[in-house]
């Protein structure tokens, strides 16, 4: 079955480090999209690709960068982790006619202390 | 400038009874709205969507109602059930393939 999967599940890293977050999808999905949870705030857009090469800014990616090199993975890469970055991490995809559904990934929960 | 209103925050229903939750949103270019259910320690999931062009929809215990005119869409849950305690977000997309989601409902069915 197509799956997208994320990996750390979790992961707690310092103040000023570099951290990847990996997102692989085996829908072959052109769309890919990361976002973070935070309570009270829902999910926001970080950035996302609709293709290879491709990369966007959501509305929150200060601090947050992404390279897409293939179909299938889409790494999200903190440059400087800095503790407003705590937060739970998803990544989607979504292909198909027109906008439809986003599959989400189990997500990957970042500390940074 | 937030482009969907989640209402309420939290909700606790007994089971059996009738689940809602509403969202507005302020773009009219939005031509796809989704609700999505999400448990504890798991990625969102799709439970239904709907398109402007119809009203309402319908999957079993599952309903979304759809204004257009009043920019506006619920999701009714009929029967609710402890199991369908999750937290609940709406999001509008359109043509550019982005969703954008609004902040969740946390919902409690009590046994």
């Amino acid at each position: 079955d197509a799956e997208i999967t994320q990996s750390p599940r979790h992961k707690i890293t310092e103040t000023g480090r570099q951290v990847t977050l990996a997102c692989h999808q085996t829908w072959n999905h052109n769309n890919m999209f990361w976002y973070r949870q935070d309570l009270g705030h829902g999910l926001r857009l970080i950035h996302y690709s609709y293709g290879v090469h491709d990369t966007n800014k959501g509305e929150v990616s200060d601090g947050y960068s992404v390279s897409r090199s293939n179909t299938e993975d889409l790494p999200l890469t903190l440059e400087s982790a800095a503790s407003s970055q705590t937060s739970v991490y998803f990544c989607a995809s979504s292909g198909g006619q027109g906008i439809t559904e986003a599959f989400f990934g189990q997500g990957t929960r970042l500390t940074v202390v | 400038q937030q482009q969907v209103k989640q209402s309420p925050q939290s909700l606790i229903v007994q089971k059996g009874g009738i689940s809602i939750i509403n969202c507005a949103y302020e773009n009219t270019a939005f031509d796809y709205f989704p609700w999505y259910q999400q448990f504890p320690g798991k990625g969102p999931a799709l439970l239904i969507a709907i398109r402007p062009d119809v009203s309402e929809k319908k999957e079993g215990r599952f309903t979304i109602s759809f204004n257009k005119s009043a920019k506006q869409f619920s999701l009714h849950i009929m029967d609710s059930q402890p199991g369908d305690s999750a937290t609940y977000f709406c999001a509008v997309g359109g043509s550019n393939y982005k969703l954008t989601f609004g902040k969740g409902t946390l919902l409690t069915v009590n046994p």
